[in-house]
């Protein structure tokens, strides 16, 4: 079953404009991570942002902040004031158990910002 | 630059060919992980190596062969593979354990013709 399901493979958003990309998740592990990468077209998957199923509070990096919403299972990230330089893919990911060192990778949404 | 550096960024090979991936990093992290990421699919983790020892082989074909020397440096030996092979590999390191303060590398995008 996937564990990570991203639904959007695609988005446009405007210069300026927030941009909210959806992602699901499937454990039955109490103690799991959610991580968001950016892999711009030069291939390196950029650490974003980082949510523990522990976390009391959503996860906020600068421009970048993590909807979290446990009973839905559901990890949203929203990029805030979109810039030519946030288009690329982003893919969700998940750590299951505390110290597993294994991510598994949702199929990722590619965001074109417009000007 | 995250501080992992993969070789070459580009290779086309031939089925028959034998080719090696580079991954090399100073941070001074003790666990290197290999991942594949095809086209129109999520990236998969094809091996893990922590202190040089190999933990993780999540079922990868022979074909595909890991080395670690040290834990700063590791190498993918690629032989007959096959054209579904072509795909973008990423390195990854990490300090043992904490996959969350994991650096990738740039990718090696493979070609098999």
């Amino acid at each position: 079953a996937q564990k990570i399901t991203q639904t959007q493979p695609g988005m446009f958003v405007q210069e300026k404009e927030a941009v909210t990309l959806d992602c699901t998740y499937d454990t039955s592990d109490p103690s799991y991570g959610l991580f968001w990468y950016k892999q711009p077209s030069s291939g390196e998957m950029i650490f974003l942002i980082y949510q523990g199923s522990y976390d009391q509070q959503n996860a906020t990096e600068g421009r970048y902040s993590l909807n979290f919403q446990k009973a839905r299972k559901s990890a949203n990230l929203v990029i805030s004031a979109s810039q030519l330089g946030d288009s690329a893919m982003y893919f969700c990911a998940m750590r299951e158990g505390r110290n597993d060192y294994k991510l598994s990778f949702g199929a990722g949404t590619t965001v074109t910002v417009r000007a | 630059e995250t501080g992992v550096t993969q070789t070459p960024r580009h290779l086309v090979m031939g089925m028959t060919n034998k080719k090696s991936l580079k991954c090399e990093q100073h941070l001074g992290h003790n666990a290197m992980y290999w991942y594949k990421q095809s086209a129109k699919k999520p990236l998969e983790l094809m091996f893990v190596y922590n202190f040089k020892e190999q933990t993780e082989n999540n079922s990868v074909p022979s074909r595909f062969s890991p080395e670690c020397p040290n834990s700063s440096h590791l190498f993918l030996h690629l032989h007959t593979l096959q054209p579904e092979d072509s795909a973008l590999y990423l390195c990854a390191s990490s300090q043992p354990d904490r996959i969350d303060e994991a650096f990738f590398g740039q990718g090696t995008r493979l070609t098999v013709v």
